[in-house]
């Protein structure tokens, strides 16, 4: 089945700078991933979907990849803010209907 | 009230006793779903309903038992439950019936369950 992989390590960086998170999957090339945004003790807030033949897709300051070959997603949040700081989920189908797999989700600590 | 609402947003329980987790979306949308999200871990599927209807059961073990009246609510009825059974216990609803058509959840802020 497929299996979701982020780095589960905080992400610490600086006001102003661009973050990059990373989301790894480990099966067959799934028809899109979905973005998540998770503050404590709040559920996920849907953020961005890019399907398979899409490359890029971007949305304010945000941006994320969609890599095939290297089995991988990046997303990016550029001239980052302390607001931005939170819990960053990817998330997949896992091929049957309905069935969503999220990754761990990687925590980001922006400070000023 | 918009979006989806879970009541109640805290619960401690003993392991003996029968409680229930209600979610309400005010969405118009057709599936529901139970999630478990325990620390350090990924979001676990437990449960999804279309159209009232369970569709998914991800090896859930009996003692948590769901209910789909009708396409607006949905209710996780607990017994006899472990402490590991404590987590934060999310619910989602979607447009259309998820998965592979990529329709985006929409989580309700959560019920955090401690089990003693």
């Amino acid at each position: 089945s497929q299996k979701i992989e982020q780095n589960s390590e905080a992400l610490n960086i600086q006001e102003g700078k661009t973050a990059t998170l990373t989301c790894n999957y480990t099966n067959y090339s799934p028809a899109y991933l979905q973005w998540y945004r998770q503050d404590p003790g709040r559920g996920p807030v849907f953020l961005l979907l890019i399907r398979e033949n899409e490359k890029e897709k971007r949305k304010e300051r945000l941006k994320v990849t969609f890599d095939t070959t290297l089995k991988q997603s990046l997303f990016h949040i550029t001239a980052s803010q302390p607001a931005d700081s939170a819990t960053y989920l990817c998330a997949t189908h896992t091929g049957t209907a309905s069935k969503l797999t999220f990754g761990t989700g990687t925590r980001l600590q922006v400070t000023l | 009230e918009t979006g989806v609402t879970q009541t109640p947003r805290h619960l401690v329980m003993g392991m003996t006793n029968k409680k229930s987790l209600k979610c309400e979306q005010h969405l118009g949308h057709n599936a529901m779903y139970w999630y478990k999200q325990s620390a350090k871990k990924p979001l676990e599927l437990m449960f999804v309903y279309n159209f009232k209807e369970q569709t998914e059961n991800n090896s859930v073990p009996s003692r948590f038992s769901p209910e789909c009246p009708n396409s607006s609510h949905l209710f996780l009825h607990l017994h006899t439950l472990q402490p590991e059974d404590s987590a934060l216990y999310l619910c989602a609803s979607t447009a259309g019936s998820g998965g592979a058509s990529g329709d985006e959840q929409f989580f309700g802020p959560g019920t955090r369950l401690t089990v003693l």
